[in-house]
């Protein structure tokens, strides 16, 4: 079956860029997504990518895919406190509504 | 609505009870999907209703869970005969094809507590 694996931690200074990394073993998968959870929150869409993409930007998140390894990243620009979070990847192996499957989620923390 | 919502927010029950967890979509949303997420863990799909197709309920725990929606609006997730593993925080999301390309927007989720 699918499984999604992230790394439990990540310390950074603020202002500094964070790496977030993820892999997956479904090599079908077509769409992956990043989502944020603030503590006592659901998730929070934060960018999608399409299997057939490298890479993508959106202000301050860059995300960074590569099929061959089946890898995923996720990279925030001058980190804020207020990016403390977990962090999920999920992939889905559908092009239409199917379920996502996630990652054990990866802790950010923004020190000053 | 202009998110997902989801009641009640928090549910104390004792184990034995039946209880019921509600979720209203974005409108037009035409899937819906509930996912379990234990503390401290990721998120398990449970099922999803995508339009008039059947359900998809191969996440679904156990028979004590089921799950009910009424056209492409409310959906119910009923949980009977409660056990206290069944303490998790329980997420709604919906998704369209004209948002985003099917990507999922979750509610705020239901917190269980089974004592």
């Amino acid at each position: 079956g699918e499984d999604v694996e992230q790394s439990l931690f990540l310390s950074v200074r603020e202002g500094d860029s964070s790496v977030i990394n993820c892999t997956y073993t479904d090599s079908s998968s077509t769409y992956l997504y990043w989502y944020k959870q603030e503590p006592g929150a659901g998730l929070q869409l934060l960018t999608y990518i399409f299997s057939n993409m490298d890479m993508k930007q959106d202000q301050r998140l860059t995300v960074l895919l590569n099929k061959k390894d089946k890898h995923l990243s996720l990279r925030i620009a001058d980190t804020q406190t207020g990016d403390s979070a977990i962090y999920f990847c999920a992939e889905t192996d559908g092009g239409t509504a199917s379920k996502l499957t996630f990652g054990t989620g990866t802790r950010l923390q923004v020190t000053l | 609505g202009a998110g997902v919502s989801q009641s009640p927010s928090n549910k104390v029950t004792e184990k034995g009870k039946d209880v019921e967890l509600r979720c209203d979509p974005i409108s037009g949303h035409t899937a819906l999907y509930w996912y379990r997420q234990r503390l401290g863990q990721g998120l398990e799909f449970l099922i999803y209703f995508q339009g008039n197709s059947a359900p998809d309920k191969s996440g679904l725990p156990s028979d004590r869970f089921s799950a009910e929606r009424t056209g492409e609006s409310v959906s119910t997730l009923t949980i009977q005969r409660t056990q206290q593993e069944d303490s998790a925080v329980y997420l709604c999301a919906s998704s369209s094809a004209l948002a985003s390309r099917w990507a999922q927007y979750f509610g705020p989720g239901t917190r269980l507590l089974v004592l």
